[in-house]
């Protein structure tokens, strides 16, 4: 199993570029998170969906947009990149079930200049 | 407000020691579970231990631990026998079943085992 997947793993945008990250699971989970990571701080939720067709905010959600077409993929879209936008994303999955743990990817780190 | 506190950045810890790891959380919701993860400097991101709200029982995963004061909100990971293969980031998470299924992360303590 190759469980969850994120593509690509290292991105320089320009500002003002726009990008997608992907990020795909193979374990049939419900739940799918996307989470970004500033250097040396704890993760901050972006959005998450519970099911195909449904997305919500996080914490954090000004400057992405997400979609959710099918179980298996997530993107997140990221639109006029800025320098602020310069971190660690990571895209997670989970069943439904409150004990369930999250699965993460292995991130993909963002530079803005 | 936070919901979910960690008070210590960095620790050192001397090898063969037990640390044990701060976690405070805040939720109305009674059904809730918390979760601890290491992230080593490779940097993935790892599930250590989970812990719900109505367990009876502190969870224990080998030399892990959690130490569940439920009236006082906290739930401190203590791993047991510290190695230096320990050294990483350990977050704390929570996921309030009455909430939309967020799960929310404290920042982080960061953990130094000495030889």
């Amino acid at each position: 199993n190759a469980g969850v997947t994120q593509t690509p793993k290292f991105r320089i945008l320009k500002i003002g570029q726009s990008m997608t990250l992907q990020c795909t699971q193979d374990m049939n989970h419900n739940y799918m998170y996307w989470y970004r990571q500033d250097p040396g701080m704890g993760l901050k939720l972006i959005y998450y969906s519970v099911g195909a067709g449904i997305t919500d905010k996080g914490e954090v959600p000004n400057g992405y947009n997400v979609s959710r077409s099918t179980t298996e993929d997530f993107p997140l879209r990221l639109e006029l990149a800025a320098p602020s936008q310069t971190s660690v994303y990571f895209c997670a999955s989970s069943y439904s079930e409150l004990n369930s743990p999250l699965h993460f990817g292995n991130g993909t780190r963002l530079t803005v200049t | 407000a936070q919901k979910i506190t960690q008070t210590q950045p960095g620790m050192f810890v001397q090898e063969k020691e037990a640390v044990t790891l701060d976690c405070t959380y805040d939720t109305s919701d009674p059904s809730y579970g918390l979760f601890w993860y290491k992230q080593p400097s490779s940097g993935e991101m790892i599930f250590l231990i989970y812990q719900g709200s109505y367990d009876q029982q502190n969870a224990t995963e080998g030399r892990y631990s959690l130490n569940f004061q439920k009236a006082r909100k906290s739930a401190n990971l203590v791993i047991s026998a510290s190695q230096l293969g320990d050294s990483a980031m350990y977050f704390c998470a929570m996921r309030e079943a009455n909430r939309d299924d967020k799960i929310i992360f404290g920042k982080g303590t960061r953990l130094h085992i000495l030889p």
